[in-house]
């Protein structure tokens, strides 16, 4: 079975550039989710998607980030523009829907410096 | 609010070995409790995880976490560590009326031959 996929690995940018960072789930997973982990504490969900819908976005940023799930399957985070403090690893997360413990899988998430 | 706290960002021990590492947790309602470990450069993997049911959990690569409501405690243990157990690792709590994962701030652990 094919993990959660992302991309890119690595991303360096100037602040006040923009970017974006994709993410494909578990085939059959309705849930995503997107973690921001900076260094030396633990993620933080920025947002929860069921299938294409929003179900948490509390602490996402919405005046720099916006993310987007089309058709209920990829999922598109973005920042425009990045900040000095965006530099962080950005985790993509999927799992089944249907069970309150259901086992969240990790991809290897997207390394972003903003310089 | 649900919330978890480990206790030593970094943990250093002899490979063979046991090893503890320390989760809190505050929670108003039965707690979901997971353990995830991370290694360099690599996204999290689940170890094990808490669902009400026996309080002693066992999880992959050896390691176990037992549930201890009066303390609100959720440890990690391992009897023999091993040099590939060199990672990072997470304790995280089921919160928030969607579920998602609270983390803690994560224990390095350093397993030296």
């Amino acid at each position: 079975e094919a993990g959660v996929a992302q991309s890119p690995r690595y991303k360096i940018i100037e602040k006040r550039q923009s970017v974006a960072f994709w993410c494909n789930p578990i085939s059959g997973h309705a849930t995503l989710y997107w973690y921001q982990q900076i260094l030396g504490q633990g993620p933080k969900l920025l947002i929860q998607f069921q299938n294409n819908g929003v179900v948490d976005d509390s602490q996402l940023p919405k005046d720099r980030f916006s993310a987007e799930r089309l058709k209920g399957v990829d999922s598109t985070l973005k920042i425009q523009p990045a900040k000095l403090e965006d530099s962080a690893v950005y985790l993509c997360a999927s799992s089944m829907e249907g069970f309150l413990y259901n086992e969240q899988f990790f991809g290897p998430g997207t390394r972003l410096t903003v310089l | 609010a649900q919330s978890v706290t480990q206790l030593g960002s970094h943990v250093s021990v002899s490979e063979g070995a046991l090893v503890l590492l320390r989760c809190n947790y505050s929670s108003s309602v039965p707690p979901y409790l997971f353990w995830y470990v991370q290694y360099p450069n690599q996204g999290l993997q689940l170890l094990l995880k808490y669902t009400s049911a026996a309080t002693l959990v066992k999880g992959i690569n050896g390691f176990e976490a037992e549930f201890n409501k009066s303390q609100t405690s959720f440890h990690l243990r391992k009897p023999s560590v091993h040099i590939s157990d060199t990672a990072e690792y997470f304790c995280a709590v089921k919160g928030g009326s969607q579920g998602n994962l609270i983390f803690g701030k994560g224990t390095k652990l350093s397993v030296k031959p």
